[in-house]
């Protein structure tokens, strides 16, 4: 079945500053790869995904990139602001399964 | 709308018990997906249905945990007996397609506590 690693497991970034987190899969067939925040206490939401046919997808402040050749994305956060402090969830499915595998996690902590 | 509506919230057992998770998928939405989360292991998913139907049982821990889905608009899971290993945050996520492409939504999800 699909494996997801997820890096670093802890990131503290000034504010201001960005952040990275890198996930790799290895089930080559998976096509689409979600990520999620979940804040303490809090539900996991969807903040953004992407599919095997992109590259890059960007939304205000975050960004994602997908190399399928080396099997691995990553989740860009700029000009972070205290508010991204959470967990952040990568996630890998390959359609036609129907289920998503998730990353271990990475707690973001963002310095004032 | 609501949102995915679980209950309880908060649940505190002993070993032993029997255990039953409440969840009320967003009206409309045909999947629906029960995850487990601790901090060893992260977010699993135990079992999706689609459609009522349960499609992938294989993240079931074993025979002690089952789901149903009698209807559109409800779906339970259960853990009997309970042991302090099962203790977790279990959440509950649906969505409107059938396609896990498709925004999942979470529910609040219920914090299980097994002594």
């Amino acid at each position: 079945g699909e494996n997801v690693e997820q890096h670093p497991s802890t990131l503290s970034v000034q504010e201001g500053d960005s952040a990275v987190i890198k996930c790799t899969y290895s089930d080559s067939a998976s096509n689409y790869f979600p990520w999620y925040k979940q804040e303490l206490g809090k539900r996991p939401q969807l903040i953004i995904d992407i599919r095997s046919n992109v590259g890059e997808k960007k939304d205000q402040r975050i960004a994602v990139t997908l190399n399928k050749t080396a099997k691995h994305f990553s989740l860009h956060i700029t000009e972070t602001q205290p508010e991204d402090s959470a967990v952040y969830f990568c996630a890998a499915l390959r359609v036609g399964n129907e289920k998503l595998t998730f990353g271990t996690g990475t707690r973001l902590t963002i310095i004032p | 709308d609501a949102g995915v509506i679980q209950s309880p919230r908060h649940e505190v057992t002993e070993m032993g018990q029997e255990v039953t998770l409440r969840c009320k998928p967003i009206s409309g939405h045909n999947s629906l997906f029960w995850y487990r989360q601790t901090m060893m292991r992260g977010l699993e998913l135990l079992i999706y249905f689609n459609n009522n139907v349960p499609i992938d049982d294989s993240g079931m821990p074993e025979d002690r945990f089952s789901a149903k889905m009698p209807n559109a608009s409800f779906s339970t899971l259960k853990i009997q007996p309970s042991e302090p290993r099962d203790s977790a945050v279990y959440f509950c996520a649906t969505l409107r397609g059938d396609r896990v492409t498709d925004t999942q939504y979470f529910g609040p999800g219920t914090r299980l506590t097994v002594l």
